[in-house]
């Protein structure tokens, strides 16, 4: 079955840093990925969509890869902020095509 | 607020009892999604709607487990005889009609406690 590996140890990085977030995954090669963040209590807000072609995505200070052959995508926070503190989920479809699986999150802190 | 509302907020329940959610997706949004969530894991999918029709529903959900969306807008979850291991935040979403299942607009979640 289809599988997405996030690291499960939150992520400590020291203002102004780049935080890199990773997800794999397996058994499948999705026609895309998502990038979610999810604060406390609160439901997941989208950020970011890639798709299989696409190599890099930018967005303000957020920019992904996707990198099909490795089964990886990398989610990086430039400059970041400890406002930037909060669960990130990886999100892919799954080979059925018919939902979307949602890893487990990295908890990023970002300390000042 | 234009958003994914959900009500209510927070349940508690005593176990067996049944409990239902409401959710009101974005209105011009004709996909709507169930999601259920525990502590350190990501949203865990339960089922989907087109509209009015419920095309995709998990196996994990099992028969205690049903959601209607009667009209195409706002759409409901209900559990029956609820269990401990219900206790969970259920969360609802909603996207644009697409190809694929495009950016998923998220309700702040309703939080069950079982006891």
């Amino acid at each position: 079955s289809q599988k997405i590996e996030q690291n499960s140890e939150a992520l400590n990085i020291q203002e102004g840093k780049t935080a890199t977030l990773t997800c794999n995954y397996t058994n499948y090669s999705p026609a895309y990925l998502q990038w979610y963040r999810q604060d406390p209590g609160r439901g997941p807000v989208f950020l970011l969509l890639i798709r299989e072609n696409e190599k890099e995505k930018r967005k303000e200070r957020l920019k992904v890869t996707f990198d099909t052959t490795l089964k990886q995508s990398l989610f990086h926070i430039t400059a970041s902020q400890p406002a930037d503190s909060a669960t990130y989920l990886c999100a892919l479809e799954d080979s059925s095509a018919s939902k979307i699986i949602f890893g487990s999150g990295t908890r990023l802190s970002i300390r000042p | 607020d234009t958003g994914v509302s959900q009500n209510p907020r927070h349940k508690i329940t005593k176990r067996g009892q049944n409990v239902t959610f409401r959710c009101d997706p974005i209105s011009e949004h004709n996909r709507l999604y169930w999601y259920r969530q525990t502590l350190g894991q990501g949203p865990e999918f339960l089922t989907y709607f087109q509209n009015e029709a419920q095309l995709e529903k998990s196996r994990l959900l099992s028969d205690r487990f049903s959601a209607e969306r009667p009209k195409g807008s706002f759409s409901t979850l209900e559990i029956q005889r609820t269990e401990q291991g219900d206790s969970a935040m259920y969360l609802c979403a909603s996207s644009p009609t697409g190809g694929i299942h495009y950016e998923q607009y998220f309700g702040p979640g309703t939080r069950l406690t079982v006891t």
